[in-house]
């Protein structure tokens, strides 16, 4: 994998139901991981920030795991609220801290 | 702390007009960053800082120049303006490093007719 790929790239929830999705990412010269959360006319805004495989973040009803080894992270929203509506951003950095970032998951939760 | 600001929120300019699209961070941060927001494609990095006098390339950054005079400013300047880059501009900063947070400012909406 030579980009930075997310999937699905959109998902419609029910609300109080659970769901994840997925951050590709190479595996080669990885530093860290950054999810964040971006609302529609707003600034993305940091969720978490992962560097150890198999490493696990949690906020709230969010939160994520990281295999560095074969390059994936998945994020879970559990019982998903119609404010969790909002675009979610993996990035990947380098060592010199550039990110690169997948094109998001668009996430729609519907009462 | 204001945190990351940016000027203006929205801009319309002619084919061939240049602009500089100003950012801002109190925050201290060494690493600063320019990117650009088009449907589809998430974010992508125009060019970076990772400390005063010191900027390079990312991912695409034909078209625009910056430079980084003082750790707070890093102003992004568009020399002769195409449609192409009409898009949402995010201006971000960090700490410094690969694990540090980025803080991103409100954005400028730029068109470009």
């Amino acid at each position: 994998i030579l980009n930075v790929e997310q999937s699905p790239q959109s998902l419609h929830v029910q609300e109080g139901d659970s769901t994840n999705f997925t951050c590709s990412f190479p595996s080669s010269n990885f530093y860290a991981l950054h999810w964040y959360r971006w609302e529609t006319a707003k600034s993305p805004e940091a969720l978490f920030v992962m560097t150890l495989n198999g490493d696990e973040k949690k906020k709230g009803r969010i939160s994520a795991t990281l295999n560095t080894k074969e390059g994936y992270s998945y994020l879970y929203i559990k019982g998903s609220q119609p404010e969790d509506s909002a675009t979610y951003l993996c990035a990947r950095t380098d060592s010199w801290g550039k990110l690169q970032f997948g094109a998001g998951t668009q996430v729609v939760v519907t009462p | 702390n204001a945190g990351v600001t940016q000027t203006p929120k929205f801009q319309v300019l002619k084919t061939g007009q240049s602009m500089t699209l100003q950012c801002a961070q109190d925050m201290n941060h060494e690493y600063m960053s320019w990117y650009r927001q088009d449907p589809g494609m998430g974010l992508r990095l125009i060019h970076y800082s990772v400390g005063a006098g010191i900027t390079d390339q990312g991912e695409v950054p034909n078209g625009y120049n910056v430079s980084r005079s003082t750790t707070e400013d890093f102003p992004l300047r568009l020399l002769s303006a195409a449609p192409s880059q009409t898009s949402v501009y995010f201006c971000a900063s960090q700490t410094s490093g690969s694990v540090d947070t980025q803080y991103f400012g409100p954005g400028t909406r730029l068109t470009v007719l």
